[in-house]
């Protein structure tokens, strides 16, 4: 099955700097990335999501990007401002198949 | 437009007793329904899912069981609850056969004392 790696568990910046989480995926076969954000005691929420046909994605200041090749992809956050600070999942499927989550990553930003 | 419903939103209860947990979803028919769990730290445990009524799929061995009585409805129960049982318990749904992203309901906080 899928088995999806996610770095780093923690991630503290500074607002207004930029952060980055990547994660890893061992199954050739998936073709969808989305990427959810947890607030604290809040349900996770789609951010970003993108296909394999697609190498990069941008909405305002978050963009993830897919290198298929290496089975890599990576979020971006651009400004960090304290409201990003929550923690966020990466995941992998299949078209209708069930997603594997990464272990989730902690982002602190410090005002 | 689609809602998730979960409730209740917050239960205490002693170990040994039963549980019932319960999930709706509104606006669409035939979804993809999965519960999940969330234990003391951050990541999202698949517990059990189905893909249509009276199906489930069940992905960790244990105490709890799930049931899909009706097309959007998604039970999730235990006779018996652990201590380990304790943490948030998230119901989520997806449209079938797509690409599209997983819906997450508000969840529940269960403690077990």
């Amino acid at each position: 099955g899928e088995n999806v790696e996610q770095h780093p568990s923690t991630l503290s910046v500074q607002e207004g700097d930029s952060a980055v989480i990547k994660c890893t995926y061992s199954d050739s076969a998936s073709n969808y990335f989305p990427w959810y954000k947890q607030e604290l005691g809040k349900r996770p929420q789609l951010i970003i999501d993108i296909r394999s046909n697609v190498g990069e994605k941008k909405d305002q200041r978050i963009a993830v990007t897919l290198n298929k090749t290496a089975k890599h992809f990576s979020l971006h956050i651009t400004e960090t401002q304290p409201e990003d600070s929550a923690v966020y999942f990466c995941a992998a499927s299949q078209w209708s198949y069930i997603p594997t989550f990464g272990r989730g990553t902690s982002l602190i930003v410090h005002p | 437009s689609q809602t998730i419903h979960q409730w209740p939103a917050t239960l205490v209860q002693p170990v040994g007793s039963p549980l019932s947990l319960e999930c709706t979803v509104e606006g669409t028919s035939n979804p993809n329904l999965y519960w999940y769990r969330q234990a003391a730290g951050r990541g999202l445990q698949l517990l059990f899912y189905s893909v249509g009524i009276g199906q489930i799929s069940s992905e960790v061995p244990q105490n709890l069981s799930a049931s899909r009585p009706q097309d959007r409805q998604f039970i999730l129960s235990s006779k018996k609850l652990l201590l380990s049982d304790s943490g948030f318990y998230l119901c989520a749904w997806r449209p079938s056969g797509s690409y599209n992203e997983q819906f997450f309901g508000p969840g529940t906080r269960l403690t077990v004392l």
